[in-house]
Order: structure tokens, then C-alpha cells, then sequence
């Protein structure tokens, strides 16, 4: 399995706080992804990263900020947290560079916002 | 823009007998991968298949083979010999590839499909 891990596993937390999910990687792929998971939707790209400080909007990037200081972490920031937000969110991981196929998820983490 | 449709919410099939998956797609792309992936009640997303548009040869990986259509913008996934394991969210992904090629994934809406003793 690929070294794909994301903190928290869980969260509650409540509407108007700030709330930031971290994804680790330990393959050293160029690429990360932020997706979240609702019914009736499938996966929807958040945001992504094809390198360090190197981010670019998905298609549902309203209300979320992403950073990548190191190549290893993907941080995916909830400024102001609404309920609409509650979700299932997902990091991925890809070399690129012509194996972009080769995408490995995370776990996830079930965010509830109250 | 791509999108990817998943007419089926929910199916359910007998154990060993074989099952059929729909997906379409549109877009206006000549080269891109299309996939499936299998989200089992540990919502762990496992790749289960992958297919080349340019390849016209459908591909198979053990017991799940895919129907791909590209000029119906069909693709199709067929379970054989299904199982209890196999119960789980199937979710088709399109991906566009080119120069500016970013490895972005578009989903379907998922099909749970439940196998039954």
C-alpha cells in the first residue's frame, strides 16, 4: 500500500471554526489531491498541488485553502466551517510525469459540522 | 467541461452470477484514461480497472472486464463470478491527459452494489 496517511480520521467541530485536515505521503510523488465525498456526487477535486508551494483550484474550491510547505504534507484548511461542509474528505497522491493512473487515496476523514 | 453519469443508484446480484455496471461520459478529449474504483464499506478507494482511450482492446483484470464504447462515450464494468467481498460503492472516473496534464479525476455519482448469498 502506498504511504498515504490523513489526520484527523474524525472530527466534529462547530459552524463558524476554523478546522485544518493535514495529508502525509511518504512515496515523495509530485502531485497531491484534496477531494471530498458527498451522496448523490461522488468525488469532487477541492484543490491540488503539483509541487511545493505549487496549488491550483478544483472544481469546488469555494470555502477552502490549501498549503504545501514540504513535499510530504497537503494541509486543507476550513477558514469558517459551515454545514455544507460536512463531508467526507480524501487526499491522493501521484508521481505525474506520465503515470498520473497510478493514484493512490488516503483513508479519508469524516468532518461534521454542527 | 468532462462529466462522467452513473444512471444506476443501487444493484444488487447473486452470488456467482455476473453483474453489469453502466457509466457515460462526455467530453470532447481524444486522450484520456478512464477507471473504476471500488469503494468497500472501509471507504478505503481501491483502482479496480483501468482503460487507455486509444486502446481499442477492452481491458480485464481477473474477474472484472470492461464494455469500452469510446464513440457511444460508454464504459461499462462487468463483474463475473461475483462475490461476497465485491459488495461496495463503484464509482467510473475520466481523466484527461495531454500536455497539461494534471492528474485531476472526474467521478461519477456511484453505484452501490450489494451481492447477495
Amino acid at each position: 500500500d502506498a504511504g498515504i496517511t490523513q489526520s484527523p480520521r474524525h472530527k466534529v467541530t462547530e459552524t463558524g471554526t476554523p478546522v485544518t485536515l493535514r495529508c502525509h505521503q511518504t512515496e515523495n510523488h509530485r502531485y497531491m489531491y484534496w477531494y471530498r465525498q458527498d451522496p448523490g456526487h461522488g468525488l469532487r477535486l477541492i484543490h491540488y498541488s503539483y509541487g511545493v508551494k505549487d496549488t491550483d483550484k478544483g472544481e469546488v474550491s469555494d470555502g477552502y485553502s490549501v498549503s504545501r510547505s514540504k513535499t510530504e504534507d497537503f494541509l486543507l484548511t476550513l477558514e469558517s466551517a459551515t454545514s455544507s461542509q460536512t463531508s467526507v474528505y480524501f487526499c491522493a497522491i501521484s508521481p505525474g510525469t506520465g503515470t498520473f493512473y497510478e493514484q493512490y487515496f488516503g483513508p479519508g476523514t469524516r468532518l461534521t459540522v454542527t | 467541461a468532462q462529466t462522467v453519469t452513473q444512471s444506476q443508484p443501487e444493484m444488487s446480484v447473486q452470488e456467482a452470477e455476473t453483474v453489469t455496471l453502466s457509466c457515460t461520459y462526455d467530453t470532447s478529449e481524444n486522450n484520456y484514461y478512464l477507471f473504476w474504483y471500488k469503494q468497500p464499506p472501509s471507504r478505503q478507494m481501491i483502482l479496480v480497472i483501468r482503460q487507455e482511450a486509444y486502446k481499442q482492446q477492452n481491458a480485464t483484470e481477473n474477474r472484472f472486464s470492461v464494455n469500452f464504447q469510446k464513440a457511444a462515450k460508454s464504459f461499462s464494468l462487468k463483474i463475473s463470478d461475483s462475490q461476497l467481498g465485491d459488495t461496495a460503492m463503484y464509482f467510473c472516473a475520466f481523466m484527461k491527459l495531454g500536455s497539461s496534464n494534471t492528474g485531476k479525476l472526474i467521478f461519477g455519482q456511484g453505484t452501490t452494489l450489494q451481492v447477495k448469498p
